[in-house]
């Protein structure tokens, strides 16, 4: 079975606070894709970054971290220093490369209070 | 560089009625694909195409709902006899494919069935 839970369904944070958000993913393939996408409210998914299953290094991008553990089958993502621009959903995936579907988590809304 | 878009951005109907959407991916790829996403839910694969070719439709696009790509550049997605559980958002995303690259969302089309 593929699947990916996103346990924390919403989080609320005081801007500048970090905060993570988990994600947990299940394939029988070997060969896969990660990635985490952004809604805002306007509706668009906005990618944000794609990890393939034989790269576990850790990436950091600005205020972005994320984390891809293989042992624990989680790509967890980290916003240090939050803003309230980081209001959003966001969706973790799974893309397993012999059918090129994307299976979406169910997302964790994230508020950033002011 | 422009992203993809969909027209209309919004659309309402009355059940019974039939729809029409359309996507026009990024100009140099080949891949396209229509996901639906219900209220507090992670997008779901529908179908997708490559180029012209329509190379897999899931289970949950019942036969009310067809999509063409008929030259290769641009997709419709047309919803016979509306039910109120087809209002949803309707997003299409493409990619280049040369080996489950990223795909790319447009903003989506939200379908409301009165």
């Amino acid at each position: 079975a593929q699947k990916v839970t996103q346990a924390q369904t919403e989080i609320s944070v005081v801007e500048k606070e970090d905060v993570t958000l988990d994600c947990v993913y299940e394939t029988r393939d070997t060969t896969y894709y990660l990635f985490w996408y952004k809604q805002p409210p306007s509706g668009e998914l906005v990618f944000l970054i794609r990890r393939n299953s034989f790269d576990e290094q850790n990436e950091i991008s600005g205020r972005y971290s994320w984390n891809f553990q293989k042992s624990t089958s989680s790509f967890n993502f980290t916003i240090t220093a939050s803003q309230v621009v980081d209001s959003a959903v966001y969706f973790c995936a799974l893309l397993n490369v012999r059918d090129d579907k994307i299976i979406f988590g169910k997302g964790t809304r994230l508020h950033i209070l002011p | 560089d422009t992203g993809v878009s969909q027209d209309p951005r919004h659309k309402i109907t009355k059940r019974g009625q039939n729809v029409t959407f359309r996507c026009d991916p990024i100009s140099e790829h080949n891949r396209l694909y229509w996901y639906r996403q219900t209220l507090g839910q992670g997008p779901e694969f529908l179908t997708y195409f490559q180029n012209e070719a329509q190379l897999e439709k899931s289970r949950l696009l019942s036969d009310r709902f067809s999509a063409e790509r008929p030259k290769g550049s641009f997709s419709t997605l047309e919803i016979q006899r509306t039910e109120q559980g087809d209002s949803a958002m309707y997003l299409c995303a493409s990619s280049l494919f040369q080996g489950s690259e990223t795909q790319y969302f447009g903003p989506g089309t939200r379908l409301l069935v009165l």
